[in-house]
């Protein structure tokens, strides 16, 4: 498995209040991916990244922000958590050095957050 | 709009037997598709994978079938076993190094 730690695994919050959930490879891939995985939703890509200080917006990114920079390290923030944001965070990273294909992604453990 | 769409939320097979989980795609410019297994409370597994240019993929027990006129996928597991029970979830991606595009998934359980 590829080497991928989310931190932190749980976390309950309230309305309202900043967030930050973090990412960390120590695989050197290139390509980092915050999703969120919500009942009858599959997953959902929230932001990517394509390199350090290199982001984009996903499918479902508002209301999330996100920061690279380094490679290892990618945080997924929250400004102002709502209860809509209550789902498990997944991460996941792809094209390692060498690749020949970059899509395949490998995913971390996930973090639960609870926003009441 | 999904453009992968698992339509099968669960599937039972006995111990031994084939199972076979579908997924269909809408979207023509996807040319790379995976599956991935979840148990619960862990992030998604890789299991295989397939580019467009081929029309089957095996490892082990697991198969993938690639019908792209149809736009249709479908892993095939021989012989299931209970530890196969989880989500199974396919994914299309059309671009490198951006996201994937996936299903709802589909709970396969299987049973001794």
């Amino acid at each position: 498995d590829a080497g991928i730690t989310q931190s932190p695994r749980h976390k309950v919050t309230e309305t309202g209040t900043p967030v930050t959930l973090r990412c960390h490879q120590t695989e050197n891939h290139r390509y980092m991916y915050w999703y969120r995985q919500d009942p009858g939703h599959g997953l959902r890509l929230i932001h990517y990244s394509y390199g350090v200080k290199d982001t984009d917006k996903g499918e479902v990114s508002d209301g999330y922000s996100v920061s690279r920079s380094k490679t290892e390290d990618f945080l997924l923030t929250l400004e102002s958590a709502t209860s809509s944001q209550t789902s498990v965070y997944f991460c996941a990273i792809s094209g390692g050095a060498g690749a020949v294909v970059t899509d395949t992604q490998y995913f971390g453990p996930g973090t639960r957050l609870t926003v009441l | 709009d999904q453009q992968v769409k698992q339509n099968s939320p669960s599937l039972s097979v006995q111990e031994g037997r084939i199972s076979i989980l579908n997924c269909d795609y809408t979207n023509s410019m996807f040319d790379y598709f995976l599956w991935y297994k979840k148990y619960p409370a862990e992030g998604p597994t890789f299991l295989i994978s397939i580019s467009s240019i081929k029309d089957k993929n095996e490892d082990g027990r697991f198969t993938v079938f690639l019908n792209k006129s149809a736009k249709h996928l479908s892993l095939h597991i021989v012989p299931s076993q209970p530890g196969d029970s989880a989500v199974y979830f396919c994914a299309a991606s059309g671009y490198s190094g951006y996201a994937l595009n996936f299903g709802k998934g589909t709970s396969l359980l299987v049973t001794p």
